[in-house]
């Protein structure tokens, strides 16, 4: 069982949007502005699409978004395109024993 | 371009040790702000940090693989290395090499490599 808790799927036609959410403790998403989220394509790496909760790193589209409330953060896709169909998954710094969790992956579809 | 390449066998006995190497090229690893470790996920299943050192020689481990856990770097090859000590089939994933920034992200990746622990 993971740390973090998503739900297992999630989906959304071509150009509407979707949230994702990423629930922890206030020992890892509560208490840290450390929330980071990934997609990961079929038998591909992992690529980092969020980090600090809501930055994206250069080269992420601004469709991609990220927040949190309390133990609570969320990955917002918007204008759904066929590409963005992958499994995304949450990561959050822990403080110690673990330092790092992540959350168990959200299956998106684009319909 | 930073890189991350790694590499070792892909097929490991029970309670035989695991070694993995990861080659970084295009930055050194030596390079201030930057930790560099190892995540890996099991077939059809999600990601676990498996720990993550820096160069200066401190390291951090999940306490969960901490008995069985080696992360190591050597700056004159520029690379890092894992050993993970008495695996059994539990520990089949694909392994892969990061670099993690100060806010424990995780911003590049390896490839990955598929480690099968099988006798």
């Amino acid at each position: 069982q993971s740390a973090l808790t998503q739900p297992p799927s999630a989906s959304g036609s071509l150009g509407q949007s979707v949230t994702i959410s990423c629930t922890g403790t206030s020992s890892d998403v509560g208490g840290y502005n450390y929330v980071s989220w990934y997609q990961q394509h079929p038998g591909k790496a992992p690529k980092l699409m969020i980090y600090e909760v809501s930055k994206r790193p250069s080269g992420v589209p601004d469709r991609f978004s990220g927040s949190k409330s309390g133990n609570t953060a969320s990955l917002t896709v918007s204008g759904l395109q066929a590409e963005d169909e992958a499994d995304y998954y949450c990561s959050s710094y822990a403080g110690s024993n673990p330092y790092v969790v992540f959350g168990g992956g959200t299956k998106l579809t684009v319909l | 371009q930073l890189q991350l390449q790694e590499s070792g066998p892909g097929l490991v006995k029970p309670s035989e040790t695991l070694s993995l190497t990861c080659t970084v090229s295009g930055v050194y690893i030596s390079d201030s702000g930057y930790y560099w470790g190892w995540i890996r996920q099991p077939p059809g299943k999600g990601l676990e940090w498996i720990g993550t050192i820096y160069y200066g020689g401190s390291s951090y481990y999940n306490p969960s693989l901490k008995r069985q856990v080696t992360i190591s770097v050597d700056t004159s090859k520029n690379q890092l290395s894992l050993r993970l000590s008495s695996v059994t089939a539990a520990d089949t994933a694909v392994y892969y090499c990061t670099r993690q920034r100060s806010d424990w992200s995780f911003d590049y990746w390896g490839q990955g490599t598929l480690v099968t622990v099988s006798s």
